[in-house]
């Protein structure tokens, strides 16, 4: 069975802070792990990653996968009030058609 | 283009009772699939469906029925409504041109059953 765990499930920081999130998985078939972001209403795409090694950017954000150590980070650097959400990693595995979502970081951003 | 589309945004069931969510999309997308989130739970895959006629299990799909007789929409039923179905749920499709795994979400079905 496919799973995807999240630490830490819950952070608090201030205004300008660095955050690191964290995803681990096990899947039969890696296909690509998924980012996402959720405030309150439905989650929206941030990165999809398929290689090791290669990063993610967009903006303050970047994300990276180790598909040997199964796991990838998010990073969020210069951490804003708008950033506060929850952040789900998702894995398509097994399946072309399904994702396994983690339980989610609610990352909670301070003035 | 509206995207994905649920209605209704908010339902009381009383249990035993059944009803339709519906989901619509307008992006010409081959894959639809529902999920329900329950507090500290994440996202879980109730059922989904590749193109028209064929849809498939996820996950939870135990007092779900779905049907996909359009490209377009994606109905999912509630048999008969317990308790345990008190959830948000969410609609996505994707596109097998752009990257399957990059699904777009409605807005939630908050559904409460009593």
């Amino acid at each position: 069975e496919d799973k995807v765990v999240q630490s830490p499930l819950s952070l608090v920081v201030h205004e300008g802070d660095t955050v690191t999130l964290n995803c681990s998985y096990e899947v039969t078939n890696f296909r690509s792990l998924l980012w996402y972001k959720q405030e309150k209403k439905a989650p929206t795409f941030l990165f999809m990653l398929t290689s090791s090694g290669i990063e993610k950017k967009s903006g303050r954000l970047s994300s990276i996968l180790d598909k040997k150590e199964l796991f990838s980070i998010l990073n969020i650097t210069a951490t804003q009030t708008g950033d506060s959400a929850v952040y789900l990693c998702a894995n398509s595995g097994g399946s072309n058609y399904k994702l396994t979502f983690g339980k989610g970081t609610l990352l909670t951003v301070n003035p | 283009n509206a995207g994905v589309t649920q209605t209704p945004k908010f339902q009381v069931l009383k249990t035993g009772q059944s009803m339709t969510l519906q989901c619509a999309q307008d992006m010409n997308h081959e894959y639809m699939s529902w999920y329900r989130q329950d507090p500290g739970m994440g996202l879980r895959l109730i059922h989904y469906s590749v193109g028209a006629g064929i849809t498939d299990q996820g996950e939870v799909p135990n007092g779900y029925n779905v049907s996909r007789s359009t490209t377009e929409d994606f109905p999912l039923r509630l048999l008969s409504a317990a308790p345990s179905q008190t959830s948000v749920y969410f609609c996505a499709s994707s596109s097998a041109d752009r990257g399957l795994y990059e699904q777009y979400f409605g807005p939630g079905t908050r559904l409460t059953v009593t």
